[in-house]
C-alpha cells in the first residue's frame, strides 16, 4: 500500500523566515514524489517533482530513501507563496497506473 | 497549448439521479485520471484511462464509472447519486504511458441536494 503523511494541516510564517513543509511516506519500492500546490481560486499545479531537481520559485525538496521523506523547502518565504501544498506519489506497476496518492495538504500562511 | 478543460464547472442534481462529467485533456495527452475532492477524504483516486482502456481503478463503489474516446477526451458517470458523492471532481492529463507529471484540470463542483 502506498501511503503520503504531511503531519502539520496549518503553518503561518513570516515574510522572509524560512519555510519546511513536511511529507513522509510508505512505499514499497522506488516511488516517484510530487509537490503540487493550489493557490487561491486556482487549479492544482506541479511545483516540483523530485526526479527533475529543479529549484521552482525558490523551493527545493530532496528525497531522503533513508528516511521516507520529501520535505518543502524555501529559505526565504513570500507572501505570495501562501496557497495549500500536497505532496503526491506515484508507484510502478499495474495498481499505480496513472494513480497519484496524495496527502492531505497544508495550509501555508506567509505573514507580512 | 490550452491546458486541460472540465465541463460543467458546476452542477446541482438530487439523490438518485446520474450525472455526467466531461474532461478534454492537453493536446498530445493520452491518458486521463480522474480525482475527487472532499474535505474530509481530501484527493482521492478514481480511475485511469490511457488509449480507451480503463487500467487502474480506485476504491470506489461500481457507481462511478467511466470512459475514455478515441480523441483521449474522457466522461466519468455516476449513478444513483448520494449525498456523498458531492465533491470537486478533478481530472489529469499526462503524455505518457507509464510515470509522468499530471496537469489538472479546475474540476467540476458536483452538489447533490
Amino acid at each position: 500500500a502506498q501511503r503520503v503523511t504531511q503531519p502539520e494541516k496549518l503553518l503561518s510564517v513570516f515574510k522572509g523566515a524560512p519555510v519546511e513543509l513536511k511529507c513522509n511516506y510508505s512505499y514499497s519500492g522506488s516511488p516517484e514524489l510530487f509537490w503540487y500546490v493550489q493557490y487561491s481560486r486556482q487549479r492544482l499545479q506541479l511545483l516540483l517533482r523530485h526526479i527533475s531537481r529543479e529549484s521552482i520559485k525558490g523551493f527545493t525538496a530532496d528525497l531522503n530513501k533513508g528516511e521516507t521523506s520529501f520535505h518543502l523547502k524555501k529559505p526565504f518565504a513570500q507572501e505570495e507563496d501562501s496557497a495549500m501544498y500536497y505532496c503526491a506519489l506515484s508507484g510502478h506497476g499495474g495498481t499505480s497506473y496513472g494513480k497519484l496518492t496524495f496527502g492531505q495538504g497544508t495550509i501555508l500562511t506567509v505573514h507580512p | 497549448k490550452a491546458g486541460v478543460t472540465q465541463t460543467p464547472r458546476y452542477l446541482i442534481k438530487t439523490r438518485g439521479q446520474q450525472v455526467t462529467l466531461s474532461c478534454s485533456p492537453i493536446s498530445g495527452h493520452r491518458s486521463v485520471s480522474w480525482y475527487q475532492q472532499t474535505p474530509g477524504q481530501g484527493l482521492q483516486f478514481l480511475f485511469e484511462y490511457f488509449s480507451e482502456t480503463q487500467r487502474n481503478k480506485g476504491n470506489f463503489p461500481g457507481r462511478f464509472s467511466g470512459r475514455q474516446f478515441s480523441n483521449s477526451r474522457s466522461e466519468m458517470n455516476v449513478s444513483t447519486l448520494e449525498l456523498g458523492d458531492s465533491a470537486l471532481y478533478l481530472c489529469a492529463s499526462r503524455w505518457g504511458q507509464f510515470t509522468d507529471t499530471q496537469y489538472f484540470g479546475p474540476g467540476t463542483r458536483l452538489t447533490v441536494l
